[in-house]
């Protein structure tokens, strides 16, 4: 089977960084995604590592170290807006197309 | 640019009813996904799609849940003689390749 684990909860003061850590366990690794989720809403794709570094997209950043079977997601300049559930979720090779989801990290920005 | 909608948004049924939900993905994706996520959980896979081709089930996928994509366009989930636990957001999402899904608003389905 597969498991992702990540923190439940995360606080921040807006203008702060954070960073929402994820650890997994799962054969044929394929790649690593992260979504957003507000409250009621649909997941929203943030960012997607299949090799090891970082990927940047303005304020969010994500990273990968497979040989340690470990990501994060980096948010920058915390604004309200953040505020959210974020999921991470891997890809397997045998099972293409196919995302296995954390829990989720429920994240809150304090003015 | 239309996204992937999702027909209804919201379902109230009996125990016991059949339901069916609808699922328009992005027009060029060929692949879709249905996955259901209840309160404090992650979306978790139900099945998918390339085309009209049905790749995978999950075994959460009881006989009672019974999905089809003809002709490789919308989907439907149909759920039959609904039980409260089954009571949740269905999710679609479509890609075409396999790094980045777009899920659709969801349809909540609550089983009385």
């Amino acid at each position: 089977g597969q498991s992702l684990e990540q923190p439940s909860e995360v606080t921040a003061v807006e203008g702060a960084i954070v960073q929402i850590n994820c650890t997994y366990q799962t054969s044929g690794f394929y790649g690593l995604s992260w979504y957003q989720q507000h409250d009621g809403g649909a997941p929203t794709f943030l960012s997607y590592n299949a090799l090891d570094g970082l990927e940047e997209t303005g304020r969010f950043s994500s990273f990968l170290s497979r040989s340690d079977s470990y990501g994060y997601l980096l948010l920058q300049e915390l604004q309200m807006k953040d505020s959210a559930s974020y999921f991470c979720a891997v890809g397997r090779g045998s099972t293409l197309g196919r995302l296995y989801f954390g829990r989720g990290t429920q994240l809150t920005v304090w003015p | 640019d239309t996204g992937v909608s999702q027909d209804p948004r919201h379902k109230i049924t009996k125990r016991g009813q059949n339901v069916t939900f609808r699922c328009d993905p992005i027009s060029e994706h060929n692949r879709l996904y249905w996955y259901r996520q209840t309160l404090g959980q992650g979306p978790e896979f139900l099945t998918y799609f390339q085309n009209e081709a049905q790749l995978e089930k999950s075994r959460l996928l009881s006989d009672r849940f019974s999905a089809e994509r003809p002709k490789g366009s919308f989907s439907t989930l149909e759920i039959q003689r609904t039980e409260q636990g089954d009571s949740a957001m269905y999710l679609c999402a479509s890609s075409l390749g396999v790094d980045t899904q777009y899920f659709g608003p969801g349809t909540r389905l609550t089983v009385l």
